[in-house]
C-alpha cells in the first residue's frame, strides 16, 4: 500500500541553524510533491510545490529537493527563527485531486 | 485576492444529530474544492473533492456527503453523526498545477 513517512514527529533546533525535514514515500509515483506549514488550530498554508522533473526549488529561506530514485524529498529552512516553529506537512500526488498528506513533523526553533 | 471562508469555527453536536458545514471561496472561478478531516495528531484525510458544480468524488465511504450547489460553495453534510466523526474539518481550493489553499477549519466534537 502507499505510504508517506515524515522523518520524525518532532525536531528541535537552535535559532540560526538549518532545519532539515524528510519526507519518504513507498509504492507511489507522484507527479507533484508539496510542502505545507500548519500552526496549532489553523489550516495548513501552502509553501512550495515541486514537480517530478524538478530536482530542487527555492523560495526565500526555503529549499525543497525531490529525488524520485530515492523516493524522498528534503525540506530545508536556513537561518531558522523561532517564528518558523510549526508543523510541516508533505503531500504527494499524481494530480491535485489525488494529494496524500504525511502526518507532519513538528519543528521547534529555540532562541 | 482569493479568500476562503468556513463556518462555524467550532461545533459540538450530539450523536445522531445532522451536520452541515459550509465553505465558500472568493476571488477565483471554477476552482477545485476539497473537504479534508484531520484527527488529533494525524495527517489530513481527503474526504471529497469537486472539479465543478454538481460533480463530487468521494474518497472514503462513510456517513458523510458533500454537495456543490454553486461554483464557489462546497457543503459537507451528515444525516446522523457518529462519535468517530469528531475532528478538524478543512475545506481547500486549488487550480491546476498549484498547491491547495485551506480555510480556517471547523473543530467538530460529537458527544
Amino acid at each position: 500500500s502507499q505510504k508517506i513517512e515524515q522523518n520524525s514527529e518532532a525536531l528541535n533546533i537552535q535559532e540560526g541553524k538549518t532545519a532539515t525535514l524528510t519526507c519518504n514515500y513507498t509504492n507511489y509515483s507522484p507527479a507533484y510533491l508539496q510542502w505545507y506549514r500548519q500552526d496549532p488550530g489553523r489550516g495548513p498554508v501552502f509553501l512550495l510545490l515541486i514537480r517530478e522533473n524538478e530536482k530542487e526549488k527555492r523560495k526565500e529561506r526555503l529549499k525543497v529537493t525531490f529525488d524520485t530514485t530515492l523516493k524522498q524529498s528534503l525540506f530545508h529552512i536556513t537561518a531558522s527563527q523561532p517564528a518558523d516553529s510549526a508543523t510541516y506537512l508533505c503531500a504527494l500526488g499524481a494530480n491535485n485531486n489525488d494529494m496524500r498528506f504525511g502526518a507532519g513533523t513538528r519543528l521547534t526553533v529555540k532562541p | 485576492s482569493q479568500t476562503i471562508h468556513q463556518w462555524p469555527a467550532t461545533l459540538v453536536q450530539p450523536v445522531g444529530s445532522p451536520l452541515s458545514l459550509e465553505c465558500t471561496v472568493e476571488g477565483t472561478s471554477n476552482p477545485n474544492l476539497y473537504w479534508y478531516r484531520q484527527a488529533a495528531g494525524r495527517g489530513l484525510q481527503l474526504l471529497f473533492y469537486s472539479v465543478g458544480i454538481g460533480q463530487i468524488s468521494s474518497e472514503v465511504p462513510q456517513n458523510l456527503s458533500a454537495s456543490r450547489p454553486q461554483d464557489r460553495q462546497f457543503i459537507l453534510s451528515s444525516k446522523k453523526l457518529l462519535l468517530s466523526d469528531s475532528g478538524f474539518y478543512l475545506c481547500a481550493w486549488s487550480v491546476i498545477g498549484e498547491g491547495q489553499y485551506f480555510g480556517p477549519g471547523t473543530r467538530l466534537t460529537v458527544t
